[in-house]
């Protein structure tokens, strides 16, 4: 029980699909975060939400599209996406201080959705 | 070359033997973190590290951040197979970040054999 849920565990999609991944978290958090987990290399931080406001795109294609609607869930909608876009994609959550806050409690991960793109 | 970098990048070792990994950084760390993930999982938080010259141990594992605050290193005493997965660093780069955008290693692979 890691606190936070992703689902998807598994997915397979086409190049033209429209597909979205779920997560939620059940720490009582106000950031959730997406990151991506590619073969041979570090995982990459995708997007951030802080209260659910958005606070980094870090130059992520716009074919990935984030939502949050509050602050227990995270989405990632997908589509036209390419063969490289297959990976581990992982959600997680931390408790901010919010604004003018420094403080950030270490990040709680969901076990990931398992992306393949054919 | 990576900004945080880990070795080694696998380890094989027999049950029972003490086992080192580091991450290092070219830049001063503002926090450093370690993670365990076992494969196609999320990653489990294991300790966080904020000051230079910290140390932390959980059961067998230690952890210490150097007085320059650029390198970390992860020590398994008495290693199990339990231990094996892939061990993870993140980094805080930047001092008003402070845990919420990391900065991670390739990680190292851990094989435990009995």
């Amino acid at each position: 029980e890691t606190g936070v849920t992703q689902t998807p565990r598994h997915l397979v999609m086409g190049m033209t699909n429209k597909k979205s991944l779920k997560c939620e978290q059940h720490l009582g958090h106000n950031a959730m975060y997406w990151y991506k987990q590619s073969a041979k290399k570090p995982l990459e931080l995708m997007f951030v939400y802080n209260f659910k406001e958005q606070t980094e795109n870090n130059s992520v294609p716009s074919r990935f599209s984030p939502e949050c609607p509050n602050s227990s869930h995270l989405f990632l909608h997908l589509h036209t996406l390419q063969p490289e876009d297959s990976a581990l994609y992982l959600c997680a959550s931390s408790q901010s201080g919010g604004r003018g806050s420094s403080y950030n409690s270490p990040l709680h991960f969901g076990n990931g959705t398992r992306l393949t793109v054919t | 070359s990576q900004e945080l970098e880990q070795s080694p990048q696998s380890l094989i070792v027999q049950e029972g033997k003490n086992l080192t990994i580091n991450c290092t950084s070219s830049k001063t760390l503002y926090g450093l973190y370690w993670y365990k993930q076992k494969y196609g999982e999320g990653l489990i938080f294991l300790m966080m590290l904020q000051k230079g010259g910290e140390e932390k141990s959980h059961e067998k594992i230690t952890a210490k951040l150097d007085e320059k605050k650029q390198q970390s290193s992860l020590h398994i005493t008495a290693s199990q197979p339990s231990h094996a997965g892939i061990y993870l660093c993140g980094a805080d780069m930047l001092r008003e970040t402070s845990g919420s955008r990391l900065t991670f290693g390739e990680g190292t692979q851990l094989t435990v054999n009995p």
